[in-house]
């Protein structure tokens, strides 16, 4: 069955110090990934998504994740983090044609 | 486009009513999906929907749950009797195949 995992329910960064946010995936096939980011009281936003092509994807507000096929590993990074990215983040990977399976969710806390 | 809208964005009920959250996806999307959100379980998907259709409900977790798409603008997700642990943040979300999410504000539910 798909699946991701996200080993950090926190991660904490200084502000101006790159930040990585940590999804390995578990696929049968090629797969698809993706992230998206909860601010407080709002719905998730997305950010990225990996289907195919450079393993090197560019999302917005200056987010970037590294797709790793022998790692099986999506970490979403950013060079210097700003205190305004301090939110929730998910990983996720597509199950099917229509549904997406979520990672539980990591908390970063960007400190000025 | 307006996004994904939801309604109510708050409410707040005794135990034992009807609760009816709409959501209104965004046009030309083909899936629609019902998700819940709390702190104890995190992120779950309900149901949902393919060109009005429901393909997959194992996720409403008790028969007092329901949900609807009469039309492609439209659905419902509704709870009767609602009790307590219904207590929770409800999305609603849309997208095209194997794609991104789009998420709502959300439902913030209270059931006293």
């Amino acid at each position: 069955a798909q699946s991701v995992a996200q080993p950090e329910d926190q991660v904490n960064v200084a502000e101006g110090n790159p930040l990585t946010v940590k999804c390995t995936y578990s696929v049968s096939g090629n797969p698809y990934l993706f992230w998206y980011v909860q601010y407080p009281n709002r719905g998730l936003q997305f950010l990225l998504k990996y289907i195919t092509g450079d393993n090197l994807v560019k999302g917005s507000y200056g987010f970037e994740a590294e797709f790793n096929k022998s790692q099986t590993s999506f970490h979403l990074k950013k060079p210097s983090a700003l205190v305004s990215d301090s939110a929730l983040y998910f990983c996720a990977v597509r199950v099917n044609a229509g549904k997406s399976t979520f990672g539980d969710g990591t908390t970063l806390t960007v400190k000025p | 486009d307006a996004g994904v809208i939801q309604s109510p964005r708050h409410e707040v009920t005794e135990m034992g009513q009807e609760v009816t959250l709409r959501c209104k996806p965004i046009s030309g999307h083909d899936y629609l999906f019902w998700y819940r959100q709390t702190m104890m379980r995190g992120l779950e998907l309900l149901i949902y929907f393919n060109n009005n259709v429901p393909i997959d409900d194992s996720g409403m977790p008790e028969d007092r749950f329901s949900a609807k798409m009469p039309n492609a603008s439209f659905s419902t997700l509704k709870i009767q009797p609602s009790e307590p642990r219904d207590s929770a943040v409800y999305f609603c979300a849309s997208g095209n195949r194997g794609n991104e999410q789009f998420f709502g504000p959300g439902t913030r539910l209270t059931v006293l």
